[in-house]
C-alpha cells in the first residue's frame, strides 16, 4: 500500500544537525514533489519545505532557510531533511507528505508519514 | 507569504448539527485550497483539494467552496468520528501556509 515512514527523529542539543528520513513506498516516488511539515507540541501545522519530483526544485520556509536542506534519493524512493543549527523553537514532530498530483509544481498533501518527534534541549 | 486566517479557533457542536469554518487568505489564491482533519496523535488527512474537491473516501457530508480569498469548510450531520481539529492551507505559492485551526469539540 501507499505508505511514508520518517525516521530519524531524537533529542539534539542546541546547535547540533540532525537528519531525517522519509521512506516511500507503493507509489512511483519520482513523479511526485515531496514535502516536510511540522508540528510544535500543541501547536498548528508549519509546512518547512518542498521538492520537485526530480529535485531541480526546492523552497523553504523563512524559519528555516539557510539551515535546514530538503533533497531525494529517486533510486532508493528516500526524502531526506538534513537540519542544522538547531534551535529549540525546532522542536516538533516532523510530518513528510506527498503532493497530490504527479509532476505538478503546487499540490494538496495526500499522503503523509505517521511523524518523527525532534526535541532541541540541553 | 499568504497569510491565512481561520476562524472560528474552537467550536462545540452536537451530533447532527451542520458547521461551518471559514478561512480568508490575505490575497487571491485562486481554488489552491485544501482542508485537512486532525485526530489527536495522528497524522493530518486530506479531506478536500482544489477549494471544493472531496478527496476519494471522504464521506460527502464535507464540503468545500470558495475561491479568491474566502473560503468555507461545511459539515453537515456531524458523526461521532468527525470531532478533531481543522486546517486551511493555501498551495498557491511558496511558503505554503497553514490555517491556525479550528478544535471541534462535543457540546
Amino acid at each position: 500500500q501507499v505508505q511514508l515512514v520518517e525516521s530519524g527523529g531524537g533529542v539534539v542539543q542546541p546547535g547540533r544537525s540532525l537528519r531525517l528520513s522519509c521512506a516511500a513506498s507503493g507509489f512511483t516516488f519520482s513523479s511526485y514533489g515531496m514535502h516536510w511539515v511540522r508540528q510544535a507540541p500543541g501547536k498548528g501545522l508549519e509546512w518547512v519545505a518542498v521538492i520537485w519530483y526530480d529535485g531541480s526544485n526546492k523552497y523553504y520556509a523563512d524559519s528555516v532557510k539557510g539551515r535546514f536542506t530538503i533533497s531525494r534519493d529517486n533510486s532508493k524512493n528516500t526524502l531526506y531533511l538534513q537540519m542544522n543549527s538547531l534551535r529549540a523553537e525546532d522542536t516538533a514532530v516532523y510530518y513528510c507528505a506527498r503532493g497530490k498530483r504527479v509532476f505538478a509544481e503546487s499540490n494538496a498533501f495526500d499522503i503523509w508519514g505517521q511523524g518523527t518527534m525532534v526535541t532541541v534541549s540541553s | 507569504a499568504i497569510r491565512i486566517t481561520q476562524s472560528p479557533s474552537s467550536l462545540s457542536a452536537s451530533t447532527g448539527d451542520r458547521v461551518t469554518i471559514t478561512c480568508r487568505a490575505s490575497q487571491g489564491i485562486s481554488s489552491y485550497l485544501a482542508w485537512y482533519q486532525q485526530k489527536p496523535g495522528k497524522a493530518p488527512k486530506l479531506l478536500i483539494y482544489a477549494a471544493s474537491t472531496l478527496q476519494s473516501g471522504v464521506p460527502s457530508r464535507f464540503s468545500g467552496s470558495g475561491s479568491g480569498t474566502d473560503f468555507t469548510l461545511t459539515i453537515s450531520c456531524l458523526q461521532s468520528e468527525d470531532f478533531a481539529t481543522y486546517y486551511c492551507q493555501q498551495y498557491y505559492s511558496y511558503p505554503s501556509t497553514f490555517g491556525q485551526g479550528t478544535k471541534l469539540e462535543i457540546k
